[in-house]
């Protein structure tokens, strides 16, 4: 079965500062689907990058980049430039190709709380 | 665009009562999900449907949890009885394609609490 770990619970990071997300899963599968979500205060979950896993080039939206290193299984976010806004729970997700009778896996890791200090 | 609906945002019970959940997808859209947040589990999927049809409950805890689709803008989930266990963050989730790269919008949740 597919696994997600984050297994950092909380980082901090000053404004104007660069911090990273770790993320690592487990799975068989050759062909599948990385994705990175942010979860405010809200609650309200909100896609912040996605990665195809048979594309060698690392996704990049603005300020979040990902390092996917397939063969080590991993998948961290990095971002730039901290704002206070970023502050929020993010949570790692994979989801499998779908199968022969069209269904598929989202599974996603417990979240990392990340702090932004001004 | 409204965004994904659910209600109510809110509910506390009692042990045994009948819950329903309740959620409006994003008009358009044909895939809706339905997600679990604890502490102890994360964010778990329970079930999800497409074009009203559910594809995959595998997720579901147990028979006490049931869901339905009647139609492509309303999708209900219920516990009978609910169990303190129970008590959650449950969102709802909806898409504009069946495909791997679909960007799944969330609705706000609803807080559970089952005493």
């Amino acid at each position: 079965a597919q696994t997600v770990t984050q297994s950092q619970p909380e980082m901090s990071v000053q404004e104007a500062e660069t911090v990273t997300l770790s993320c690592t899963y487990d799975t068989s599968e050759s062909d599948y689907y990385l994705f990175w979500y942010k979860q405010p205060p809200s609650r309200q979950m909100i896609l912040v990058i996605r990665q195809e896993a048979y594309k060698q080039q690392n996704a990049t939206e603005n300020r979040f980049s990902v390092n996917f290193q397939k063969a080590a299984k991993s998948f961290s976010l990095k971002i730039s430039d901290s704002q206070l806004g970023d502050a929020a729970m993010y949570f790692c997700a994979y989801r499998s190709v779908s199968g022969s009778s069209g269904t598929y896996k989202y599974i996603f890791g417990t979240g990392t709380r990340l702090k932004v200090l001004a | 665009d409204a965004g994904v609906i659910q209600s109510p945002r809110h509910e506390v019970t009692e042990m045994g009562q009948e819950v329903t959940l309740r959620c409006k997808p994003i008009s358009g859209h044909n895939s809706l999900f339905w997600y679990r947040q604890t502490m102890m589990r994360g964010l778990e999927l329970l079930i999800y449907f497409n074009n009203n049809v559910p594809i995959d409950d595998s997720g579901m805890p147990e028979d006490r949890f049931s869901a339905k689709m009647p139609n492509a803008s309303f999708s209900t989930l219920k516990i009978q009885p609910s169990e303190p266990r129970d008590s959650a963050v449950y969102f709802c989730a909806s898409s504009t394609d069946y495909s791997p790269t679909d960007t799944q919008y969330f609705g706000p949740g609803t807080r559970l609490t089952v005493l």
